[in-house]
């Protein structure tokens, strides 16, 4: 299986300031057609994860600008430009290049 | 909208089989862009695949739980579902089903099941 390793685990963030996430795979996720699957997942407490990054850096509709995502390969980030209160969660990197999909262990962001 | 709702016994004994339901709406499962995951979410294991199906029944499951699982599709209820028979408590976890589109990537999740396995 193609190993997911976000960093950091946990990231307390100030409102209003950066925050960025890592994820790292342990092949390429660059597929045949040309198409690099990674998708960025929040997940509020409670809830399922919903999808906010897919195909590396295309927002989802609805998603508020100050998510981007970036990478190539096997190294990935996903930014936050001013992080907001309601950002609070737990945010996932899904790979759907290789079977089985497999994502990382999670990263909490926190409000300070 | 594209809605998922997983339904099914919330208790499963050990060494009984696991039965879960996901009615597709605003979607359809017989269309061939997308397939149609089962997915599980414990502490100790994380986010976990356990298979796709697509429209035409073709399966993949994850080669860890291959030996205990079967998928099927019903394109005729909007439904796919997922056995997991032999269960411990091992697979106790929260059970989602979520859709792929093909030349896109996974997007839409249901809300989950809670599936315990105790006696």
């Amino acid at each position: 299986d193609v190993v997911m390793t976000q960093s950091p685990l946990s990231l307390p963030v100030t409102v209003g300031q950066p925050a960025s996430i890592s994820c790292r795979s342990s092949q390429s996720l660059l597929f045949g057609d040309g198409n690099t699957y990674l998708n960025w997942f929040q997940q509020r407490p409670g809830q399922s994860p919903r999808r906010l990054i897919y195909k590396v850096s295309n927002r989802d509709s609805g998603v508020p600008e100050r998510f981007s995502g970036s990478g190539s390969g096997t190294d990935f980030t996903l930014r936050i430009s001013r992080v907001e209160a309601e950002d609070v969660g737990i945010y996932y990197c899904i790979q759907d290049t290789h079977w089985p999909r497999t994502s990382g262990q999670g990263t909490k962001v926190e409000i300070k | 909208q594209v809605q998922l709702q997983e339904s099914g016994p919330g208790l499963v004994k050990p060494l009984e089989t696991l039965s879960l339901i996901c009615t597709v709406s605003g979607g359809s499962t017989s269309s061939g862009a997308y397939d149609w995951n089962w997915i599980r979410q414990s502490a100790e294991k994380g986010l976990e695949w356990i298979g796709r199906i697509y429209s035409s029944g073709f399966t993949h499951y994850n080669p860890s739980l291959k030996s205990r699982v079967t998928m099927s599709i019903d394109t005729s209820k909007n439904q796919f579902s997922l056995k997991l028979n032999s269960v411990t408590a091992a697979d106790t976890a929260v059970y989602y089903c979520a859709r792929t589109t093909i030349g896109e990537g996974t997007d839409y999740w249901g809300q989950g099941s809670l599936v315990t396995v105790s006696s």
